[in-house]
């Protein structure tokens, strides 16, 4: 099946450093959503992006919905161990036969040490 | 506020036996989901309900079977478990018009 390449797969970093991960595709999108899961629990919602170009943020997090429809970036600035987690994008398709359907990424694994 | 509750929230079965997974919203949401995660995969949708009456398979549906019992509730059956059935479980719900999907917390299955 159809999937979205979000790279990379694993981050290290240092607390207080700040960190990119980013996810495309060879199909177009009308809708990008970033989520993050903590262990032992469901993805929660991060950012949801609607219009290509747009750019928004939620805090230290900041995400965009590429210009072509077939890219978003998600950026945390001076990173806590609290961020520590899976980042998931999403993409919902804009046309076709997968009109409407939601597809992930693999995930980013994020460790953050103090 | 609820959202998104899934039971059980972990479970070991023996190869060969069954088991449904429940789930319910108390959104109002139309959309239904169960998503299987396993390491490197990613979310793999199995089933969805678009809506009170439907569903339709997604992407790994084989060994799995649904049941919309109403609006809220959304049910995963195994009929005959198998070891690649040990997984992660995410029941998720949305509305119709919007495109924010909403997940439980997960059911841990092992099956042995």
């Amino acid at each position: 099946g159809q999937q979205l390449n979000q790279s990379p797969q694993s981050m290290f970093i240092q607390e207080g450093e700040d960190v990119s991960m980013n996810c495309t595709s060879s199909s177009i999108f009308n809708t990008w959503l970033w989520y993050k899961q903590d262990p032992g629990e469901g993805p929660v919602l991060l950012i949801a992006l609607y219009k290509a170009g747009e750019l928004t943020s939620n805090g230290r997090l900041t995400a965009q919905f590429g210009i072509t429809r077939k890219d978003s970036f998600l950026n945390i600035s001076a990173s806590i161990p609290s961020d520590v987690g899976i980042y998931f994008c999403a993409g919902v398709n804009a046309g076709g036969t997968s009109y409407g359907k939601l597809t992930f990424g693999q995930g980013t694994i994020l460790t953050v040490h103090p | 506020n609820a959202g998104v509750t899934q039971t059980p929230k972990f479970q070991v079965l023996k190869t060969g036996q069954s088991m449904t997974l429940q789930c319910a919203q108390d959104m109002n949401h139309n959309s239904m989901y169960w998503y299987r995660q396993d390491p490197g995969m990613g979310l793999r949708l199995i089933y969805y309900s678009a809506s009170e009456g439907t569903t339709d398979k997604g992407e790994v549906p084989n060994g799995y079977n649904v049941s919309r019992l109403n609006k809220r509730e959304f049910s995963l059956r195994l009929e005959s478990a198998a070891p690649s059935q040990t997984s992660v479980y995410f029941c998720a719900s949305k509305t119709s018009s919007g495109n924010t999907i909403y997940f439980g917390e997960g059911s841990w299955l092992t099956v042995v």
